[in-house]
């Protein structure tokens, strides 16, 4: 069935660092891909979306980048301040199959160390 | 302001009790769905509506039901809870329009002892 990798679970960066979160999906028939950030008790939000006609999509201090070929897709997150840290989702969907399911990856728990 | 509404938002319940997990949106969106989530970790789609009259089972098997009978509503129920249905359940509900995002509600969190 449909699935959605996501790497890596866990990630510590030093305040100002970069961070970058990967997800691999296996529908190639997958045309929408947003990320969701969740705060501590929090819902999930939406950060950033890309669709597969754009490679690339930034927006201040963050961006996507898509890769069709491989059916991957990332989040960079740079000069990171200690709010970035949260679970960080990234999903996929097909929005011309009519069912418009998200499948969602695991979760990366990003820690921004002070 | 339109948002997306889940009560109640912590629930304590007894094994074998019925419930009913509420849901509202005031955005007029047609697309609802219920998510559980352990806190912190991977979000399983349970139920999903396309519009008033329709519901769907999502990916993971669930001894829940749903009803959407109007375009604002969409309320779970678990006819016979037990402990392993203690979890966090998310309602979420997009619009029509392509790229419209998933908007979340701010959960129930379920506790079945």
């Amino acid at each position: 069935g449909e699935n959605v990798e996501q790497h890596p679970s866990t990630l510590s960066v030093q305040e100002g660092d970069s961070a970058v979160i990967k997800c691999t999906y296996s529908d190639s028939a997958s045309n929408y891909f947003p990320w969701y950030k969740q705060e501590l008790g929090k819902r999930p939000q939406l950060i950033i979306d890309i669709r597969s006609n754009v490679g690339e999509k930034k927006d201040q201090r963050i961006a996507v980048t898509l890769n069709k070929t491989a059916k991957h897709f990332s989040l960079h997150i740079t000069e990171t301040q200690p709010e970035d840290s949260a679970v960080y989702f990234c999903a996929a969907s097909n929005l011309l199959s009519g069912t418009y399911k998200y499948i969602f990856g695991t979760g990366t728990r990003l820690k921004v160390l002070a | 302001e339109a948002d997306i509404y889940q009560t109640p938002r912590y629930l304590v319940i007894g094994t074998g009790k019925k419930i009913t997990l509420e849901c509202s949106q005031t955005m007029g969106h047609d697309k609802m769905y219920w998510y559980q989530q352990d806190p912190g970790m991977e979000l399983h789609l349970i139920h999903y509506s396309y519009g008033v009259n329709s519901t769907e089972k999502g990916d993971l098997s669930s001894e829940s039901t749903v009803s959407r009978i109007r375009t604002e509503h969409f309320p779970l129920t678990l006819e016979s809870a037990r402990p392993s249905h203690t979890s966090q359940y998310l309602c979420a509900s997009k619009g029509q329009a392509n790229g419209s995002p998933l908007h979340f509600g701010n959960g129930t969190r379920l506790t079945v002892t």
